[in-house]
């Protein structure tokens, strides 16, 4: 696609439900990076997907948090029994390459919203 | 661990000034550093992305310097213009791990 692409761009739900974020990366991108950041603060990196490589997932802040991505497509985060703290915006990034001239672009986020 | 640190935090400056935010990292094991704005409730534009071997980069009104010995960045940005006004943001690409390391921003209001 043209650019990064997340859905859905609003999401409320209710404390101990799951959540599915979704990323579509800009065509021929071979890294994708996830992001979180909480209101008023800096962007906490929570994993990132190389083409076929075993992902870095050394962000992630619990073992309720989990992510996938297939070949150099699609990337889906999932949140398990969401918490309260986990209100905040989704950022997806991609990158054609993860070499000094990768340029990074991000798609507009995915605000969640835990009561 | 690489650290990114902004300053100032904010910043708010009359129409036509040049004004320079300030960027630096602690580890100079990097393979770019990225400067971005964010609008409120928008996610980040990319604006300049300056090599590890680059000293600096440029586009339109906007000058990006890396001393990657020393560990600083600065964004200048000549004749500020109220549609500046936004949240800048560098990050650098840690060679050692392959992840973008954010600073916390600086925010920027240009008055008309």
């Amino acid at each position: 696609g043209a650019g990064v692409s997340q859905s859905p761009s609003n999401k409320v739900t209710e404390k101990g439900k799951d959540v599915e974020l979704r990323c579509d990366p800009i065509s021929g991108h071979t890294a994708l990076y996830w992001y979180r950041q909480r209101l008023g603060q800096g962007l906490e990196f929570l994993i990132y997907f190389q083409g076929n490589s075993a992902p870095d997932k050394s962000g992630l802040p619990s073992d309720r948090f989990s992510a996938e991505r297939t070949g150099e497509s699609v990337s889906t985060l999932t949140i398990q029994r969401t918490q309260q703290e986990d209100s905040a915006v989704y950022l997806c990034a991609s990158s054609l390459t993860l070499t000094n001239t990768g340029e990074l672009f991000f798609g507009e986020g995915s605000r969640l919203t835990v009561l | 661990k690489q650290e990114v640190t902004q300053i100032p935090a904010a910043l708010s400056v009359p129409e036509g000034e040049n004004l320079v935010l300030n960027c630096s990292f602690t580890d100079s094991a990097i393979y770019n550093l990225q400067w971005f704005r964010q609008d409120p409730g928008k996610g980040l534009t990319s604006l300049l992305l300056i090599q590890s071997s680059q000293r600096e980069q440029t586009s339109g009104r906007l000058n990006a310097s890396l001393d990657k010995s020393s560990g600083r960045s600065t964004l200048y940005i000549a004749a500020s213009q109220p549609g500046d006004s936004a949240t800048y943001l560098c990050a650098v690409n840690d060679s050692g791990t392959y992840k973008y390391i954010f600073g916390t921003g600086t925010r920027l209001k240009v008055l008309a």
